[in-house]
């Protein structure tokens, strides 16, 4: 079946600090992959996606992109603001035919300190 | 705005009591989920639906029951069957889009206590 990996953390980092969240995946054919981040005590949101080999998603500073020979979707961010705490999790959607669950990570804690 | 409700966003019961939590979507979204979030064990999907008056039972369906009458709301059931019910409960719809792929969105949440 389909599985998604990544560290459950907590990461801590200072401000202004690179950030790596490493995903890797396991999937037939050629999912779309997504990063969500959740606030404490919210839900999660959605923070980018890509759905083909070698497409790279954006969005606030956050990058990752899908590389299929390492099955990998590592989200990055150049300098983190204690404002990036959160739970970031890696997900996939399967696309082939008809209905297939979205396998979520078990999401990674991230800590910024000022 | 467009979004997904769930309310409330607190709620106690005591056990043995069965509790229903709300989840409505303005989104026109055909489809809908239900997933539990306990800590160190990610999103486990309790019930899915992709279509009205139809619904599939997720990965961990025991205690606890759904209906989709309307396409708008996907309300879900913790009955008194549910072992462990204290959890906090995440709601999200869908639609297909490119290369079928289910792009989810997320509703705040229900933090569900049970005593």
């Amino acid at each position: 079946g389909n599985s998604v990996t990544q560290m459950e953390g907590p990461v801590t980092l200072s401000e202004e600090a690179f950030l790596t969240i490493n995903c890797t995946y396991t999937a037939t054919g050629y999912p779309s992959l997504f990063w969500y981040v959740q606030y404490p005590g919210e839900g999660l949101q959605l923070l980018l996606k890509a759905t083909k080999a070698d497409d790279k998603g954006s969005n606030k500073g956050f990058e990752a992109t899908y590389r299929k020979e390492t099955t990998s979707f590592h989200l990055e961010k150049g300098s983190v603001q204690v404002s990036d705490s959160a739970v970031y999790f890696c997900a996939l959607s399967p696309n082939s035919g008809g209905y297939q669950k979205v396998t979520f990570g078990i999401g990674t804690k991230l800590q910024v300190i000022p | 705005d467009g979004g997904i409700t769930q309310s409330p966003k607190y709620l106690f019961r005591k056990e043995g009591q069965n509790v229903t939590l709300s989840c409505e979507q303005n989104l026109n979204h055909d489809a809908m989920y239900w997933y539990r979030q306990d800590p160190g064990q990610g999103l486990r999907l309790i019930y899915y639906s992709q279509i009205v008056n139809d619904f599939q039972k997720g990965d961990i369906a025991e205690g606890y029951s759904v209906s989709r009458e309307k396409k708008e709301s996907f309300p879900l059931t913790v009955t008194s069957a549910q072992k462990n019910p204290t959890a906090f409960y995440l709601c999200a719809s869908s639609t297909r889009g490119q290369l079928n792929t289910y792009e989810q969105y997320f509703g705040p949440g229900t933090r569900l206590t049970v005593t």
